[in-house]
């Protein structure tokens, strides 16, 4: 298992240009999550999915969009990337139901926007 | 509103020198209190849950405890390797609130 991908690793965007994160996972988990690092502020959720076709936004979903139509893939589109979305985005994972609960994180990308 | 606030923030420690972080947390309807370890340029790393007051969790040198209000991450004579992030969240319906983590350094 590759458990939790993501790519890129690395991007630079320019101001107003869009962009999507790309996240899949094969251990068939339903939920799934994307995560926002910066210094000092820890991990912030921007939005989530209970499963294919469902989503939902988390602490900080303003200027990103996510859709769901397979259970492996959860993308995170930038819709016009600002400075303030400088930040290092995790995608995680977790079976949902009963259990440990317990999330798989990707690698991260970094993304600077100038 | 701060709901998870970790300390101390930094921690030096001396190879097999033991000591304790610190998770407490102001939120209701607790699903669960989580521990993650991130080591520098990867993702989190998930190390324990814990689900309800009293209850106690090990792994190698790690140990996890939990009262209604904090939970204390105990780590017994740690090794260099030890040194890392330890992250603390919580589990609320369907979303996780990160603490900022204490950056733990073991020297040899």
């Amino acid at each position: 298992n590759a458990g939790v991908t993501q790519t890129p690793k690395f991007q630079v965007l320019k101001t107003g240009q869009s962009m999507t994160l790309q996240c899949a996972q094969d251990m068939n988990h339903e939920y799934m999550s994307w995560y926002r690092q910066d210094p000092g502020m820890g991990l912030r959720l921007i939005h989530y999915s209970v499963g294919a076709g469902i989503t939902d936004q988390g602490e900080v979903p303003n200027g990103y969009n996510v859709s769901r139509s397979t259970t492996e893939d959860f993308p995170l589109r930038l819709l016009s990337a600002a400075p303030s979305q400088t930040s290092v985005y995790f995608c995680a994972s977790e079976a949902g139901g009963t259990g440990e609960y317990e999330q798989y994180f990707g690698p991260g990308t970094r993304l600077t926007v100038t | 509103e701060d709901q998870v606030t970790q300390s101390p923030e930094a921690l030096r420690l001396q190879e097999g020198e033991s000591s304790s972080l610190n998770c407490s947390y102001t939120v209701s309807g607790l699903r669960g209190l989580f521990w993650y370890r991130q080591d520098p340029g990867k993702g989190p790393e998930f190390l324990f849950t814990l689900y309800s007051a009293g209850e106690e969790k090990e792994k190698e040198r790690l140990k996890a405890t939990l009262t209604k209000k904090e939970s204390f991450l105990h780590i017994t004579a740690p090794k260099p390797e030890d040194s890392a992030t330890y992250l603390c969240a919580v589990g609320i319906g369907n979303q996780f609130y990160f603490g900022t983590g204490t950056s733990l350094t073991v020297i040899p």
